[in-house]
């Protein structure tokens, strides 16, 4: 059974470009959340979804950021027109329901911003 | 929501030791979870206590809950050189996992 899966693992984007990350939730789940790590510092909430909906975006910058999870496919964290403090860390998890069940984490995406 | 703050950031200790970290948080939550995070790689799940809970243990880790203090502690007994890593605590306010994280607590074991 594989864990989350989140691609690429690495991008590199210069000022102005889009970045598309991709995540594919753990067999069975169908919640998803996306969080962002600055370095040294925790991750930060940055939205939730389950298939078709957004549940919370309350932690998602109000301009160039978007998230969806499709019906078929997976869930992708889209930065248009990227500046220099989006580079970090964004790591995707998954849980079986909206309880108080762990969270699995995929390995994150890094995206430099050159 | 509130942020959970670990205590202290960084630890070193010899293998076999045993080690300790400590996080505060600000309002009231639903559960605290603890997650551990090796260099360049995602979170791993390690422990869920609720509130009305006051200790849970699992294997050599153990994790205590005090509501009234607004801290929770992690104990790893016998530490081995595999547990260095960053140590993170979270704080869920609402049940639905949407997590406030610490800025986490880097443990070196050294063998």
């Amino acid at each position: 059974n594989a864990g989350v899966m989140q691609n690429p693992r690495h991008l590199v984007r210069r000022r102005g470009q889009e970045a598309r990350l991709r995540c594919s939730p753990m067999k069975g789940h169908s919640h998803v959340y996306w969080y962002r790590q600055l370095p040294e510092e925790g991750l930060k909430f940055m939205v939730y979804l389950q298939k078709e909906n957004i549940i919370d975006e309350s932690g998602m910058p109000k301009e160039r950021f978007s998230a969806e999870f499709p019906k078929e496919g997976p869930s992708i964290l889209r930065i248009q027109q990227v500046v220099r403090g989006d580079s970090a860390a964004y790591f995707c998890a998954s849980s079986p329901n909206q309880g108080d069940s762990p969270l699995h984490f995929g390995n994150g995406t890094r995206l430099t911003v050159t | 929501s509130q942020q959970g703050e670990e205590d202290p950031q960084a630890l070193s200790i010899q293998e076999g030791e045993n080690a300790t970290m400590n996080c505060s948080y600000k309002t009231s939550i639903n559960n605290l979870q603890w997650y551990r995070q090796n260099s360049g790689r995602g979170l791993v799940h390690l422990i869920l206590i609720r509130s009305n809970e006051r200790e849970k243990h699992s294997g050599r880790l153990r994790v205590t809950l005090d509501t009234s203090k607004k801290s929770s502690s992690l104990l790893i007994t016998a530490s081995r050189a595999a547990d260095t890593a960053s140590y993170f605590c979270a704080t869920d306010d609402g049940g639905n996992n949407r997590l406030a994280f610490g800025k986490g607590n880097q443990v070196v074991v050294i063998p």
